[in-house]
């Protein structure tokens, strides 16, 4: 089937990095996405990946992929307060522009 | 550039009603995509459409419908309503279609059916 795992929830503190973990199941994917949703809003692209990288850096954010394990990752570094929301990883599936959203990952950042 | 506006943002129907809900992408973007968000099932994908024309639907009973016009302004219809129709409804759009899936969303027509 077409499930994409995260963990619930992460608590960090205001400055250090957060690491948002996501585990895929279809290997064929060619892109991986990160979205952000704060409370009421629709879904905001962070950034996204193509399957045949490792690794992509975008300002504050880093995103991991091991395709062997099939395991995408999000770090955050510098995590602020304005960085607490919900965040989903995502893959494309059955062509065209359908995803398949992970269970999402609520960021709660600390002072 | 104005984003992606979904209409309307809240609405309250009762069982057995149906709804329509509008969506208008972002200018030039011919790709519109729906999708149902809810606590317990997360985001699960309705259908797109591109150029007038579904290229994929998801696992949803057939009383849940869209289409799209001329403009790339499109609609979801939901006849027949249950409880477990109560949600966030989202609406992204996309300049293109295929795997570069770049997805700008809206921010969501809340569906409450009682």
């Amino acid at each position: 089937g077409e499930d994409v795992e995260q963990s619930l929830f992460l608590s960090v503190r205001e400055g250090d990095s957060s690491v948002i973990n996501c585990t895929y199941t279809d290997s064929s994917s060619t892109y991986l996405y990160w979205y952000k949703q704060e409370p009421g809003a629709g879904l905001q692209l962070l950034t996204y990946i193509f399957s045949n990288m490792d690794m992509k850096q975008d300002q504050r954010l880093t995103v991991l992929l091991n395709k062997k394990d099939k395991h995408l990752s999000l770090r955050i570094a510098d995590t602020q307060t304005g960085d607490s929301a919900i965040y989903f990883c995502a893959e494309t599936t059955g062509g065209g522009n359908k995803l398949t959203f992970g269970t999402g990952t609520q960021l709660k950042v600390e002072l | 550039k104005a984003g992606v506006t979904q209409t309307p943002r809240y609405l309250i129907k009762t069982r057995g009603q149906q709804v329509t809900l509008s969506c208008s992408p972002i200018s030039g973007h011919r790709s519109v995509s729906w999708y149902q968000q809810t606590p317990g099932q997360g985001l699960q994908f309705l259908f797109e459409y591109f150029s007038e024309t579904q290229r994929n639907k998801g696992n949803f009973p057939g009383r849940f419908s869209g289409r799209q016009f001329s403009n790339s302004r499109s609609e979801m219809n939901v006849s027949t309503l249950e409880l477990g129709d109560s949600a966030l409804y989202l609406c992204a759009s996309s300049p293109r279609t295929g795997s570069i899936g770049e997805l700008f969303f809206g921010e969501g027509s809340r569906l409450t059916v009682l």
